[in-house]
């Protein structure tokens, strides 16, 4: 059974504080994609990025960045001096090549306060 | 024009009252889904179809019945509302692996 763990409900830091959003899947198939998307207030949901299973490296897009470690099966998520605007509801998905449904995975997200 | 489209944004709607939601995209997919959000449970998928004539239940299809009228329509009913269902639902497509997903932006439902 596929599954992803997002084990952080709630955050809360300080604006300028570095903080890592965890993500933890669970699949046997060797084909697969990790996704991240942000759901600020107003409740839309906002594509962050795609890992196919294949592709280790690191990524990083300005105050974010994303280490994926197939070892430990971990997707995790860090934004670098964070802002008030950063303050969302983060999720993190799982998606199968190949699969049945084709659908999204979702972890239960993680809430992340930015106080100024 | 969004890639996907839903029908209404708010609804606010009555104990045993039938409702749709509408959902429509642009992207030219053939799958498409019905999600519903509670907070603290993440996104749960009710409904799934792979093209017109292909419609699968999902998690947490109990309540709930849809239509895929085309392509590029998939709606998501209520038979009969009651409070529990009130969330957030999201339509969404994505191409045949699974490599991309469009969500719509969201219908607030609340069932009263």
């Amino acid at each position: 059974a596929q599954k992803v763990t997002q084990a952080q409900t709630e955050i809360s830091v300080v604006e300028k504080e570095d903080v890592t959003l965890d993500c933890v899947y669970e699949t046997r198939d060797t084909t697969y994609y990790l996704f991240w998307y942000k759901q600020p207030p107003s409740g839309e949901l906002v594509f962050l990025i795609r890992r196919n299973s294949f592709d280790e490296q690191n990524e990083i897009s300005g105050r974010y960045s994303w280490n994926f470690q197939k070892s430990t099966s971990s997707f995790n998520f860090t934004i670098t001096a964070s802002q008030v605007v950063d303050s969302a509801v983060y999720f993190c998905a799982l998606s199968l090549r190949g699969g049945s449904q084709g659908n999204l995975i979702f972890g239960k997200g993680t809430k992340l306060s930015v106080k100024p | 024009d969004a890639d996907v489209t839903q029908t209404p944004r708010n609804r606010i709607t009555k104990t045993g009252k039938r409702i749709m939601l509408e959902c429509s995209q642009t992207k030219g997919h053939d799958r498409m889904y019905w999600y519903r959000q509670d907070p603290g449970l993440g996104l749960r998928l009710i409904y799934y179809s792979f093209d017109v004539k292909d419609i699968n239940k999902g998690e947490i299809s109990d309540g709930y019945s849809v239509s895929r009228q085309a392509q590029a329509k998939f709606s998501l009913s209520l038979e009969s509302a009651i409070p529990n269902q009130t969330a957030l639902y999201f339509c969404a497509t994505s191409d045949l692996f699974g490599t991309e997903a469009f969500f719509g932006q969201g219908t607030r439902l609340t069932v009263v």
